[in-house]
C-alpha cells in the first residue's frame, strides 16, 4: 500500500516553462488537495477535488490548473512558471463518508520541492 | 470563510517543559478540527483530531488539544516535552458536514533542547 505519491521530488524550473506535478493514491480516496508550503505562511490550499470530473479552487489558484480524470490522479499543472511559485507542494488525499459528510483525516504525500529560477 | 490563526511561530523549550500552542479559527458552521505534525524529514501525520463529543482530545505521543467553542480555539498541549517532540505543528479547520476544504494555520516550528 503505497499511500499518496508525488513525483518529481525536486524540480527546477525557468520562468515561463510549463510543468506538471505529479499525485497519485491508492486507497480509493474521493477527496485530493494540492497545498504549497512556503516558510511563515503553513499550508495553503491551491486547488482540491471530491470525485472525478470534479475539482475547485482553493486559497491560492492563480497561475495552477487540474484535473481528475481518475479516482486515483490529481496532477497539478503550472502554465507559466513564475519565481513566486518557488515552494513546496504536496498533495493529500482523504476518504469520504458521502451523504453531507464533512473533512476527514488527510494523508499527505512526501512533496515536491520546485523553485523556478 | 475558514480562517486558522497560530499564535506562536517559533518556540524553544527544555526538555520536560510544559508546551501550549495556540490556535483560533475562523468559521461559520460546526467544524472539524485537527492538529498535524512534521517531524524533520518526516510527511505531514495527524497528531490528534476533534470532531464532536468530549472537547477535550487525545492524541500520539502524550500531547491532547481542547476545544473550546465558545472562544473558537483548539490549543494544542503537552505536560512534558521530548527533544523528539522538535517538529513543525500545524492547526487545521474544516466542515463538520457537507464539505471537505481542509484549511491550515501557518505553522508553529517547536525547538526542544536536550
Amino acid at each position: 500500500n503505497a499511500g499518496v505519491t508525488q513525483t518529481p521530488k525536486f524540480q527546477v524550473l525557468k520562468t515561463g516553462q510549463s510543468m506538471t506535478l505529479q499525485c497519485a493514491q491508492d486507497m480509493n480516496h474521493e477527496y485530493m488537495s494540492w497545498y504549497r508550503q512556503d516558510p511563515g505562511m503553513g499550508l495553503r490550499l491551491i486547488h482540491y477535488s471530491v470525485g472525478a470530473g470534479i475539482t475547485d479552487q482553493g486559497e491560492v489558484p492563480n497561475g495552477y490548473n487540474v484535473s481528475r480524470s481518475t479516482t486515483e490522479d490529481f496532477p497539478l499543472r503550472l502554465l507559466s512558471a513564475a519565481p513566486s511559485q518557488t515552494s513546496v507542494y504536496f498533495c493529500a488525499s482523504s476518504y469520504t463518508t458521502g451523504g453531507l459528510a464533512g473533512a476527514n483525516v488527510l494523508t499527505f504525500g512526501a512533496g515536491s520541492r520546485l523553485t523556478v529560477l | 470563510a475558514q480562517s486558522v490563526s497560530q499564535h506562536n511561530h517559533h518556540v524553544i523549550l527544555s526538555e520536560a517543559a510544559s508546551l501550549e500552542l495556540g490556535c483560533n479559527y475562523s468559521y461559520g458552521g460546526t467544524v472539524n478540527l485537527f492538529w498535524y505534525v512534521q517531524y524533520p524529514g518526516q510527511h505531514l501525520q495527524l497528531l490528534l483530531k476533534y470532531f464532536s463529543g468530549d472537547p477535550l482530545v487525545k492524541g500520539i505521543k502524550g500531547f491532547e488539544a481542547e476545544f473550546i467553542k465558545s472562544k473558537f480555539s483548539f490549543n494544542l498541549r503537552k505536560p512534558s516535552v521530548q527533544w523528539s517532540d522538535t517538529a513543525e505543528y500545524f492547526c487545521a479547520v474544516a466542515p463538520h458536514t457537507g464539505g471537505f476544504k481542509t484549511i491550515f494555520g501557518a505553522g508553529t516550528r517547536l525547538f526542544v533542547k536536550a
